[in-house]
């Protein structure tokens, strides 16, 4: 299967301060990136849908200027969380479609202090 | 509201029999089905998909798909302590988006 790429995996910031996270399509190019986040013992929430060269699509009640997403490639797409605060602390994990199949990040796990 | 409904479970299986794993969605017009492995702490895995009315079998998992009942499962054979993870159900509808399910928790009792 295709291979989706994360970094960092793990970080761990100050509140109050950004964190960017990069998501990469390794052996393919994605004109479609997806952004979920997952707190302990809970489902996947849909954050954003990325597109390349055009805005991304955020769900409802997902905050776009909190959560800035870039997708200046067809191989790398960008969450920066700003203003972190403790209860952004979550498991982000990218997705990226090839064909019919979306294949996922290993994810990044933010703690924020 | 577009849904995709699993089971929650856990579904507690002994090692070495089938588990069966069930997933409903709700859009009829769907055409592409997936199911997703993923153990805690990781990201989900993608482990099968199928498209069409049937049976599909990879190794020791079976996806099967009635879209007449809107019904899709995952068997696994011969399951072992390494399938105890939460499986995904996750359906691609007809505006492009994939939408999962809550998953089911999947303990193999050695």
């Amino acid at each position: 299967g295709a291979v989706v790429s994360q970094h960092p995996s793990r970080v761990i910031c100050k509140s109050g301060t950004s964190v960017k996270i990069e998501c990469r399509s390794l052996d393919f190019q994605a004109t479609t990136m997806f952004w979920y986040r997952q707190f302990p013992k809970q489902s996947l929430m849909l954050m954003a849908t990325s597109n390349e060269g055009s805005k991304a699509t955020y769900e409802q009640g997902v905050e776009k200027d909190k959560f800035l997403i870039n997708h200046a490639s067809l191989t790398l797409s960008t969450l920066t969380v700003t203003s972190a605060h403790p209860e952004d602390s979550s498991f982000y994990i990218c997705s990226a479609s090839e064909g019919y199949e979306q294949y996922f990040g290993p994810g990044t796990r933010l703690t924020v202090t | 509201q577009k849904e995709v409904e699993q089971n929650s479970g856990p579904l507690s299986v002994p090692e070495g029999a089938i588990a069966s794993l069930n997933c409903t969605y709700s859009d009829r017009g769907s055409q592409s089905f997936f199911w997703y492995r993923q153990y805690s702490g990781k990201s989900p895995e993608l482990i099968m998909s199928i498209y069409s009315n049937g049976d599909k079998e990879d190794g020791r998992f079976t996806a099967q798909l009635n879209k007449a009942s809107q019904y899709v499962s995952l068997l696994i054979r011969d399951s072992q302590p390494s399938d105890s993870a939460t499986y995904l159900c996750a359906v691609r509808g007809r505006d492009d988006k994939i939408i999962f399910g809550k998953g089911t928790r999947l303990h193999i009792l050695p």
